[in-house]
């Protein structure tokens, strides 16, 4: 069964800082992965997604992620945070082999100082 | 930007009611979804739905839960006698197909509070 870790709850970034969340998977065969974010009140909003090839992918609103087959994991990273980047997001793994069916973690909401 | 739309928005109902939630998928999709995520947890898979047919459900989606396209074009999730414990949001979801491959768009979800 396809799971996925993030492990922090929460983080707190100053606007204009660099903001880096993780994200560890477990799936036997080679995984789809993706990035959601989730304002408040909005539904998800897919960020990026990695299905194959190069492993560092880019994103809507300068986000991007890179996949490392070794460690398991699909860290998604943003060089400069800004106040709108506030938001909850969750990681999820998803593959052809079981229905296509999503599943996320739990999820790190961001807090953006000013 | 195509997207998904459901209603309501928020739903308040009495332990013991039937609910129906609506979504209208994008119109080119083929694969609809449910989700749902309780407050401060995971958002969990309900049931996907595929040539007018269940094609999987998790062991949350008991005889309780139900789902149907009726129209074409709605995307129903009918919960029959709610519990307290139904309480969460509700996420539909459609992706276009094979060659969509696995990208889900997800509408906004429908908050349902069972007292």
């Amino acid at each position: 069964a396809q799971s996925v870790t993030q492990p922090d709850i929460h983080i707190t970034v100053s606007e204009g800082a660099s903001l880096e969340l993780r994200c560890n998977y477990s799936y036997g065969a080679t995984p789809y992965l993706f990035w959601y974010v989730q304002s408040p009140g909005q539904g998800l909003q897919l960020l990026l997604k990695y299905f194959s090839g190069d492993t560092l992918v880019q994103g809507i609103k300068g986000f991007e992620a890179e996949f490392k087959r070794s460690q398991s994991s699909f860290n998604l990273r943003k060089p400069s945070v800004h106040w709108s980047d506030a938001a909850e997001y969750f990681c999820a793994v998803g593959a052809r082999a079981a229905g296509n069916k999503l599943t996320f973690g739990g999820g790190t909401r961001v807090l953006v100082k000013p | 930007e195509p997207e998904v739309t459901q209603t309501p928005s928020h739903q308040v109902t009495q332990m013991g009611q039937e609910v129906i939630l609506r979504c209208v998928p994008i119109s080119n999709h083929l694969y609809f979804y449910w989700y749902r995520q309780i407050l401060g947890q995971k958002v969990e898979f309900l049931v996907s739905f595929y040539n007018n047919e269940i094609s999987e459900k998790s062991e949350i989606f008991d005889d309780q839960f139900s789902v149907e396209r009726p129209d074409g074009s709605n995307f129903t999730l009918k919960i029959r006698s709610t519990k307290l414990e139904d309480s969460a949001m509700y996420f539909c979801a459609s992706r276009e197909g094979e060659s969509g491959a696995n990208v889900l768009t997800f509408g906004a979800g429908s908050r349902l509070t069972v007292l």
